[in-house]
Parts: structure tokens; C-alpha cells; sequence
């Protein structure tokens, strides 16, 4: 099974809502990242787990609340969005962070809209 | 900031015909990736180059990379309409951490 699922597809919240994005891999990969999206723009990284601990977090705002309960599942929990927050949340994963490169594997994506 | 700057932008070409996107980047890099993403969806990995390497195949892909000039090229042969997406090329740098950074894209038009 080489696939990433990301739940849900797509997302329209509030400015007030509390709301969480999942994301879900069962390659045994021990890394995994949230990416943020605009319209024809390239991936930003958001946030790189390593072995289930957060290792990188490119100064995301604190609305951005990301989680990892096992190493087959990563949350990210949202809460107090502004409009501009509305993108393409990709997650990936991948073998791991141990300063090697491996290749990522990206989930669909949620599209996601601050209302 | 953005490690990889892609040219062109876009990219329309007819079935058939080869198409050629290159990518600069800046700093010092351990590999070199690239990515295909069909519109709004995920991004699917094409290639990885490492920095001791300067030539890939893969299928109709090949990848150059040339390190003393900080760039890469990808070259698709005898393209399909399926090719039609955006292509992007990623780096792994590191800065205090390594980072996957990501180039602007080349989108590619391929007419059937």
C-alpha cells in the first residue's frame, strides 16, 4: 500500500470554528509533513515530524495546531482562521528524516476554505 | 524564500514533441527531486538526483543536474496529453534542519 490518505477532501469553515485535518499512511514511513498550497504556487512546508516528534515548524501561526498520535497518523487542527488561511493542505510522508533524502509520498490534498 | 526558481513558467507544446524544464536553486544541496501535480491534487514524485550524480533516467524522463552551476533540468520525450501538469523540482537543504523547498513550477500544456 504506497498511499496517503487525507480526510476530509474538502472543508469550508468559519472564522470561529474548530476544525481538524487528518492524514494517514500505513507504509511504515516514519516522517511526516503538512504542506500549505495557494493557487498556482508551490508547496510550503509547514511542519515535518520525525519519528513522531515534531521536528521542524517553519513558524506556522499557533492556529495551526499539528499532531501526531502514532506513526501512522498526523492531525492538524485549526482553530480561529483568517481567510487567507484558505489553500490546499497536503500531507506527505516518507522513509524517514535521518539526513537522508527519500522520495515523498503526497496525499490528495484537503482544500480548505475560511468563510 | 524559495530555493528553486523553474523556467519557463508555462509550457505548451504538441503531442509528441520533447519538452524541457530547468530549475535553478541557491544554496548547497544534498539531492534533487522532482514532481508532477496534476491540477489540485497531490504531487507525485517523478525522480531524485543526489548531488554526486549528474544524469537520470527514468521511462521518457531524463534529469541533468550540474551542480557547479546550481541547476537541473528535466526533460520529458515524446510527450502524451496525460503529461499535462504542473512539474515542480524540490531540494533538500539544510538550514539548521533539513528542509524539503520547493521551486515556483513550470505548468505544461501538452495538445493532443
Amino acid at each position: 500500500d504506497t498511499e496517503v490518505t487525507q480526510t476530509p477532501k474538502h472543508l469550508v469553515m468559519g472564522m470561529t470554528n474548530k476544525k481538524s485535518l487528518k492524514c494517514e499512511q500505513h507504509m511504515g514511513h516514519r516522517a511526516m509533513y503538512w504542506y500549505k498550497q495557494k493557487a498556482k504556487k508551490p508547496p510550503e512546508l509547514m511542519f515535518v515530524y520525525s519519528y513522531e516528534k515534531l521536528s521542524i515548524n517553519e513558524s506556522v501561526p499557533s492556529r495551526f495546531s499539528p499532531e501526531c498520535p502514532n506513526s501512522s497518523l498526523l492531525n492538524l487542527h485549526l482553530h480561529a482562521l483568517q481567510p487567507e488561511d484558505s489553500a490546499l493542505y497536503l500531507c506527505a510522508s516518507s522513509q524517514d528524516r535521518a539526513g537522508r533524502a527519500y522520495e515523498q509520498y503526497f496525499g490528495p490534498g484537503t482544500r480548505l476554505t475560511v468563510t | 524564500s524559495q530555493q528553486g526558481e523553474e523556467d519557463p513558467q508555462a509550457l505548451s507544446i504538441q503531442e509528441g514533441e520533447n519538452a524541457t524544464m530547468n530549475c535553478s536553486y541557491k544554496t548547497s544541496i544534498n539531492n534533487l527531486q522532482w514532481y508532477r501535480q496534476n491540477s489540485g491534487r497531490g504531487l507525485v514524485h517523478l525522480i531524485l538526483i543526489r548531488s554526486n550524480e549528474r544524469e537520470k533516467h527514468s521511462g521518457r524522463l531524463r534529469v541533468t543536474l550540474d551542480t557547479s552551476k546550481k541547476s537541473s533540468s528535466l526533460l520529458i520525450t515524446a510527450s502524451r496529453a496525460a503529461d499535462t501538469a504542473s512539474y515542480f523540482c524540490a531540494t533538500d537543504a539544510y538550514t539548521g534542519g533539513f528542509k524539503t523547498i520547493f521551486g515556483a513550477g513550470t505548468r505544461l500544456f501538452v495538445k493532443a
